[in-house]
């Protein structure tokens, strides 16, 4: 079964780093998604990404977030320099169309930031 | 705005016990509501939506939830829970249009005793 992937798993860096997450979508999927959860709190949404550009973001997505679809393949997140608070499990997922389309998410990759 | 809530933190049954997971939304008009549920080391799995039509709606593994405008709930159920239930259960909402940006509840941590 098709599915979305996630590299790291779980990534360790200091504060001030750059940090970049990796996802795999399912393969013809035209829609990207992250979303965060801070240990002990909600599922947020960060951003979703349509046709190489972004389609929405929410306030916590600022300058120091950034997503690129580099290929054919992958969809990257990329934080700039990290803070304590960018600690948080970070999901990737996709849909073959927006609207009404399913989510499929990845497992996720764990974030600290020391 | 859109909100959801899940009154019950923790919930602990024994394994062939029903179960029901509350939540509770709010949100302007006819919402698109979901189910997610998510195993230890695992991404956010689908389990059932709601866009419209019957208000009841059958999931995955045995689940079904039901949708009651009057009160803004969308409650899950069980009517007998196997010890691989145990997991995290999201509740979500969406607007009209579906799935580009999901509200998340903060969750039910689901425990099954044998």
């Amino acid at each position: 079964e098709p599915e979305v992937t996630q590299t790291p798993s779980h990534q360790v860096t200091q504060m001030g780093q750059e940090v970049i997450l990796r996802c795999v979508p399912i393969s013809n999927h035209l829609y990207f998604y992250w979303y965060r959860q801070i240990l002990g709190q909600k599922v947020e949404f960060l951003v979703s990404f349509y046709n190489n550009e972004i389609s929405e973001k929410s306030e916590i997505f600022d300058d120091q977030f950034s997503v690129e679809r580099p290929d054919g393949s992958n969809f990257t997140l990329k934080i700039r320099s990290t803070k304590l608070e960018d600690s948080a499990m970070y999901f990737c997922a996709s849909s073959e169309r927006g609207g009404t389309g399913e989510l499929f998410f990845g497992e996720g990759s764990r974030l600290t930031v020391l | 705005a859109q909100s959801v809530t899940q009154p019950d933190i923790h919930i602990t049954v024994s394994e062939g016990a029903s179960l029901e997971l509350r939540c509770n939304y709010s949100y302007g008009a006819t919402p698109y509501l979901f189910w997610y549920v998510q195993s230890p080391g695992q991404g956010l799995q689908l389990l059932l939506k709601y866009f419209s039509g019957d208000t009841l709606v059958q999931g995955i593994k045995g689940f079904e939830a039901e949708f009651k405008r009057s009160q803004s709930s969308f409650n899950l159920r069980k009517p007998s829970v196997h010890w691989s239930d145990a997991a995290e259960y999201f509740c979500a909402v969406a607007r009209s249009g579906g799935y580009n940006k999901l509200i998340f509840g903060a969750g039910t941590r689901l425990a099954v005793h044998p």
